[in-house]
């Protein structure tokens, strides 16, 4: 199984600033044939379900704040949000889509500092 | 707009069965494969089970492989997790989620299931 395993647990950033998680997979879940990294970022908000916010790695869903994006490849990624707002408090995780079992990251806790 | 609503959890004893249902709008349900992912009290997420747009490929997490039986009725529109020789361990809220190309596109409120004698 894929391990995924994210960086640091938990984080305290002020309002405006940069937040950046990150995201290691045990081994690379970039295909080869089509030349992309299965991994999605989700965002999960205190008493919600959580919510898509990246995909492919780099692919911002619909509707989402252009705050937001995704970048690495092989086994290393980041989420990164550029300005932080108040409503980006939440718990962050990483998810592969590369090999069954499809396995998450243990989850990143995001504070207002 | 999609819409996927979850339905049959609930207090079960240990070693007994349950039977979740996610009702599915607002999408070509037949188009698309599904998802289970459950989240323990206070825990993080974990992946269940995944199931082809058209019912044929299923497959399963390891905690649940030979007890979780994913299915799928095109015809009603629903996706089922049928939960057999339940352990406390199981005790969790189990969402479903629609299926992106392997992502979770769009995902359920959830429905509580609760392992305990």
């Amino acid at each position: 199984d894929i391990v995924m395993t994210q960086s640091p647990d938990s984080l305290a950033v002020s309002l405006g600033e940069r937040a950046t998680i990150n995201c290691k997979s045990s081994q690379s879940i970039l295909y080869s044939s089509d030349n992309k990294n299965y991994l999605a970022w989700y965002q999960q908000k205190s008493g919600q379900p959580p919510k898509l916010l990246i995909y492919w790695a780099s692919t911002r869903e619909s509707g989402v704040p252009d705050r937001f994006s995704g970048s690495g490849s092989g086994t290393d990624f980041t989420l990164t949000i550029s300005s932080l707002q108040a409503e980006d408090v939440a718990v962050y995780y990483c998810q592969q889509y590369y090999s069954t079992p499809y396995t998450f990251g243990q989850g990143t806790k995001l504070e207002m500092k | 707009q999609v819409q996927l609503v979850e339905s049959g959890g609930g207090v079960v004893q240990p070693g007994r069965s349950l039977r979740l249902s996610c009702a599915a709008s607002g999408f070509t349900f037949s188009s698309y494969g599904m998802h289970w992912v459950r989240q323990a009290p206070g825990k993080g997420l974990e992946w269940v089970a995944v199931i082809s747009k058209d019912g044929i490929n299923k497959y399963y997490a390891d905690s649940v492989k030979g007890r979780f039986t994913i299915s799928k009725d095109n015809s009603k529109n629903t996706l089922y997790l049928q939960l057999n020789s339940l352990r406390a361990e199981d005790t969790a809220v189990y969402y479903c989620a629609k299926a992106g190309g392997g992502y979770c596109s769009n995902w359920g409120q959830g429905t509580l299931v609760t392992v305990s004698s």
